[in-house]
C-alpha cells in the first residue's frame, strides 16, 4: 500500500513567515501534485511535478520533487492570511488512481 | 483548464433512503472517473474507479453494494449511496484525468467542487 505522510498536520503562523510542508513516502511515483482546499470545497491543484529534483515556484510557492521520486516539499514564502487553507500532496495521477497525503493544514494569521 | 462538476452541491436525507450524486465533464470526455469521501479535517480518501462501459473497481473496505456506481457515458459518473445512514454523512469528491492537451497534463486530475451529504 502506497502511503504519503505529510508533515506538519498543522501549522499556525503569523502573516509574513516563511514555511514548509514535507511530503514523503517509501513509494516512487510518476508524478506528484500538489492541491490546496478550502473549507467546502474540492481540491484545487497547485503544481504538478514529474522529474527528479524538479523545483518549480508559483510566485511565493516553491515545490520540489525529490530525486528519487519519492518525497517532496512545498515552501512558501512571506506567507499571508489568504494562504490558509488545507494542503495536500498526491502521488500517481492522470489515470491512474491518486494516492493523497495525510494533509496539513495552515492558519495564517493577520 | 477542464472543468468538472458535481450535483447538487449539498444534501441532506433521512435515515434509510438513498441518494444520487452526479459527476460531470463539461468540456471534455472521462473514460474514468475516480470517487472520493473525506470526512471532516481529514484527507481524501479513494472509494472507486469509474470505468465507462464496465463496471466499477472498488478500494478494499468500500461495500460495492451499498454505494452504486455507474459511469453511463463519456461525461457522466454516478455514485448512489443506498440506505444510507448517518455515519456515510460526509464529503464526497469526483475527479477526472483532463484531456492531455499537454504532456503534463496526463498526469493531470482534475476534481468537482464536491457534494456534502447530511444523513439524519
Amino acid at each position: 500500500t502506497q502511503l504519503l505522510e505529510q508533515s506538519p498536520q498543522f501549522l499556525s503562523i503569523q502573516e509574513g513567515e516563511n514555511l514548509t510542508v514535507y511530503c514523503n513516502s517509501s513509494s516512487v511515483f510518476s508524478s506528484l501534485q500538489w492541491y490546496r482546499q478550502e473549507p467546502g470545497e474540492g481540491p484545487v491543484l497547485l503544481v504538478t511535478v514529474v522529474t527528479g529534483g524538479e523545483v518549480k515556484k508559483l510566485k511565493r510557492l516553491t515545490f520540489q520533487f525529490g530525486d528519487a521520486r519519492k518525497d517532496s516539499s512545498l515552501h512558501i514564502t512571506a506567507a499571508q492570511p489568504g494562504d490558509t487553507g488545507l494542503y495536500l500532496c498526491a502521488g500517481g495521477g492522470g489515470f491512474q488512481k491518486l494516492v493523497f497525503g495525510t494533509g496539513t493544514r495552515l492558519l495564517v494569521s493577520p | 483548464g477542464a472543468v468538472v462538476s458535481q450535483h447538487p452541491s449539498w444534501v441532506i436525507c433521512k435515515s434509510g433512503t438513498s441518494v444520487k450524486i452526479e459527476c460531470r465533464s463539461l468540456d471534455f470526455q472521462a473514460t474514468t472517473m475516480f470517487w472520493y469521501r473525506q470526512f471532516p479535517k481529514q484527507s481524501l480518501m479513494l472509494m472507486a474507479t469509474s470505468n465507462e462501459g464496465s463496471k466499477a473497481t472498488y478500494e478494499q473496505g468500500v461495500e460495492k453494494d451499498k454505494f452504486l456506481i455507474n459511469h453511463a457515458s463519456l461525461t457522466l459518473s454516478t455514485l448512489t449511496v443506498t440506505s444510507a445512514h448517518p455515519e456515510d454523512s460526509s464529503f464526497y469528491i469526483c475527479s477526472a484525468p483532463g484531456p492531455p492537451r499537454l504532456a503534463r497534463d496526463l498526469e493531470t486530475q482534475y476534481f468537482g467542487p464536491g457534494t456534502r451529504l447530511l444523513v439524519l
